[in-house]
């Protein structure tokens, strides 16, 4: 069973649509992160949630709203999408102890045209 | 989070000890030093923390000098499977620490 899972893998979409990515973790994990990494291959962190609660917030356009229904999802939706968006979406998850080692989703890859 | 300074990119011959290092000079006393590695575009992928002492598991060892300012992520016998980019990561441990700040890493 996949640890952490997200879907689509590929996104593709036109300037100002809406979209959403998923994320689940089957690992009982209370803290699930948010990662981007752009075509520089520069991976920076967008949000955090711990059960259910936002905890990091990392200057991200009001545009991405990240939503927890419970503590094993969170998802990402993006409104009024631009070219910059386009990017590899990462979820993460980890407990909240140490080594509080992130466990990784397999990406969304996501071209806004 | 303490800054840290990798080289772009290193070379391995396969079988061979890969010896990874990293400068993070800056470093304070309640900071750990993580290892993650990328392979091609999946999703990052942790190897190894540590704080003071030198720390092995099943991936790799860590060997973190005295003063802490810098260590060496070792592959012991390294092989194709192994060529990711490598991303030492300093931070603090614990619960509302747990924001991964990743740099430009090393290229295995």
């Amino acid at each position: 069973d996949t640890a952490v899972s997200q879907t689509p893998k590929y996104l593709v979409t036109q300037m100002g649509n809406d979209k959403s990515i998923k994320c689940e973790q089957n690992l009982g994990h209370d803290t699930m992160y948010w990662y981007k990494q752009d075509s520089k291959k520069f991976l920076k962190i967008m949000f955090s949630y711990n059960n259910k609660e936002l905890i990091i917030n990392e200057t991200v356009p009001n545009r991405f709203s990240p939503k927890s229904p419970d503590k094993a999802h969170l998802n990402l939706h993006i409104n009024s999408l631009e070219l910059g968006d386009s990017a590899v979406y990462f979820c993460a998850s980890s407990r909240d102890r140490l080594p509080n080692e992130q466990f990784f989703g397999p990406g969304t890859r996501l071209t806004v045209l | 989070d303490a800054k840290t300074t990798q080289p772009p990119s290193m070379d391995c011959a396969e079988g061979r000890a890969a010896n990874l290092p990293c400068n993070h000079s800056t470093i304070s006393g309640n900071e750990y030093v993580y290892w993650y590695r990328q392979i091609h575009s999946q999703g990052p992928q942790y190897i190894i923390h540590g704080l003071k002492n030198n720390e092995t598991n099943e991936m790799a060892s860590l060997i973190i000098t005295e003063d802490r300012k810098s260590s060496t992520l070792i592959l012991p016998h390294a092989t194709l499977r192994d060529t990711a980019v490598y991303y030492c990561i300093v931070r603090v441990g614990g619960f509302g620490n747990e924001k991964l700040t990743f740099g430009t890493g090393t290229r295995l």
